[in-house]
């Protein structure tokens, strides 16, 4: 069975600051992996989807690698800003998509 | 394009009761699914369907029924509600082969009381 973890479950920083959230899992065997923005009390916004054939993703400010053999990847975020504040999820999929329990971020302007 | 359309967004029900999550999208995907959220919890898989008239059961399939007679809609079915079930509800879909990102809805916070 595919687990996710996503390590801290929280973190709090200044603006201006680089985030670096991590996400690890169990089976290398997937075909992608997705990272989400989730708002208090809304749904989730896909920030990057990497395939697994591919080592990293870049979206503006926003930068996510992935090591299959390793089980892990990692979103970078530049600059942070307090608009930045949210939960981010990272899901693996196989067969189905498998979630981490996500990282909630706060950034202190 | 409206995405996935999920309805209602809030509900309270008795335990005991029965109710029909309604989930939408206007994408022609043909995989679709739902999941539920939890505090300190990632989603976890109730139900899936690759395409008309094929469903499936995810992680925590106890308690729900789903069916699906369009490529459009995938309705999630609490048959007796129990309070175990208080939870945000998420549909997703997706198309079928490639590698595709999913696409999900607002959610469906319910508490059974």
């Amino acid at each position: 069975k595919q687990e996710v973890t996503q390590i801290p479950a929280a973190l709090s920083v200044p603006e201006g600051e680089n985030l670096v959230l991590n996400c690890s899992f169990t089976d290398s065997a997937i075909y992608n992996l997705q990272w989400f923005r989730q708002d208090p009390g809304k749904g989730l916004t896909s920030l990057l989807l990497i395939q697994s054939s591919q080592r990293e993703q870049t979206s503006g400010r926003l930068n996510a690698s992935l090591d299959k053999s390793s089980g892990r990847s990692t979103l970078y975020i530049a600059a942070s800003q307090p608009g930045d504040s949210a939960t981010y999820l990272c899901a693996v999929r196989d067969y189905k998509l498998s979630f981490g329990a996500g990282t909630t971020v706060t950034v202190r302007a | 394009n409206a995405g996935v359309t999920q309805t209602p967004k809030f509900q309270v029900l008795k335990t005991g009761q029965s109710m029909t999550l309604q989930c939408a999208q206007d994408m022609n995907h043909e995989y679709m699914s739902w999941y539920r959220q939890d505090p300190g919890m990632g989603l976890r898989l109730i139900h899936y369907s690759v395409g008309a008239g094929i469903t499936d059961q995810g992680e925590v399939p106890n308690g729900y029924n789903v069916s699906r007679s369009t490529t459009e809609d995938f309705p999630l079915r609490l048959l007796s509600a129990a309070p175990s079930q208080t939870s945000v509800y998420f549909c997703a879909s997706r198309p079928t082969g490639g590698q595709q990102p999913q696409h999900f809805g607002d959610g469906t916070r319910l508490s059974i009381l």
